[in-house]
């Protein structure tokens, strides 16, 4: 069955430093990859796309990388601030329309220290 | 433009008691759907109304039912709640689910139910 992970553990990372998740798919084959962030107590907020015949793809300090042939998506953030500290989560998507596949991962929390 | 709005915030249930949870959207977008979000577990699709008129299945449907009333509002039923739906729900929406697009979808703030 598809399936998708992002790092389990918590990322801890300096502020100024760049952080970096992950997200990994096995048996699937997605044409998007949407990333998200979601504050605790809140809903998941849209942050980028990235296509699969796109290898990356920038948003001011905002990264995503996408490896068909590795089966994962890398998601750095540059110059982190504690504002940044928050929930990611990726979401592989198929080229076809339906919602039905649409799998998210469990997230990555991600705390940025001053 | 107040976005994807969900009703009531915190519910608590007894087993056996039933309830509606609401959404509505003002952002005029064709597609809406329903997740919960459990720890660890990440977001699971529970149905979605790809547009005003139809409804789906997800990968967890089983104990709940949904109503699309019109093309604003999306509605989920628990008709006979159960312990294990002790979860955080969300309604999200998104403009539309077609070939060769991928729109993000806009999430509401979420219910926070438990079931006793």
């Amino acid at each position: 069955s598809q399936k998708i992970e992002q790092n389990s553990e918590a990322l801890n990372i300096q502020e100024g430093k760049t952080a970096t998740l992950t997200c990994n798919y096995t048996n699937y084959s997605p044409a998007y990859l949407q990333w998200y962030r979601q504050d605790p107590g809140r809903g998941p907020v849209f942050l980028l796309l990235i296509r699969e015949n796109e290898k990356e793809k920038r948003k001011e300090r905002l990264k995503v990388t996408f490896d068909t042939t590795l089966k994962q998506s890398l998601f750095h953030i540059t110059a982190s601030q504690p504002a940044d500290s928050a929930t990611y989560l990726c979401a592989p998507l198929p080229g076809y329309s339906s919602a039905s596949k649409i799998i998210f991962g469990s997230g990555t929390r991600l705390s940025i220290r001053p | 433009n107040a976005g994807v709005t969900q009703t009531p915030k915190f519910q608590v249930l007894k087993t056996g008691q039933s309830m509606t949870l609401q959404c509505a959207q003002d952002m005029n977008h064709n597609s809406m759907y329903w997740y919960r979000q459990d720890p660890g577990m990440g977001l699971r699709l529970i149905y979605y109304s790809a547009s005003e008129g139809t409804t789906d299945k997800g990968e967890v449907p089983n104990g709940y039912n949904v109503s699309r009333l019109n093309k604003r509002e999306f509605s989920l039923r628990l008709e006979s709640a159960a312990p294990s739906q002790t979860s955080v729900y969300f309604c999200a929406s998104s403009v539309i689910v077609r070939s060769g697009s991928r729109d993000e979808q806009f999430f509401g703030p979420g219910t926070r139910l438990t079931v006793l």
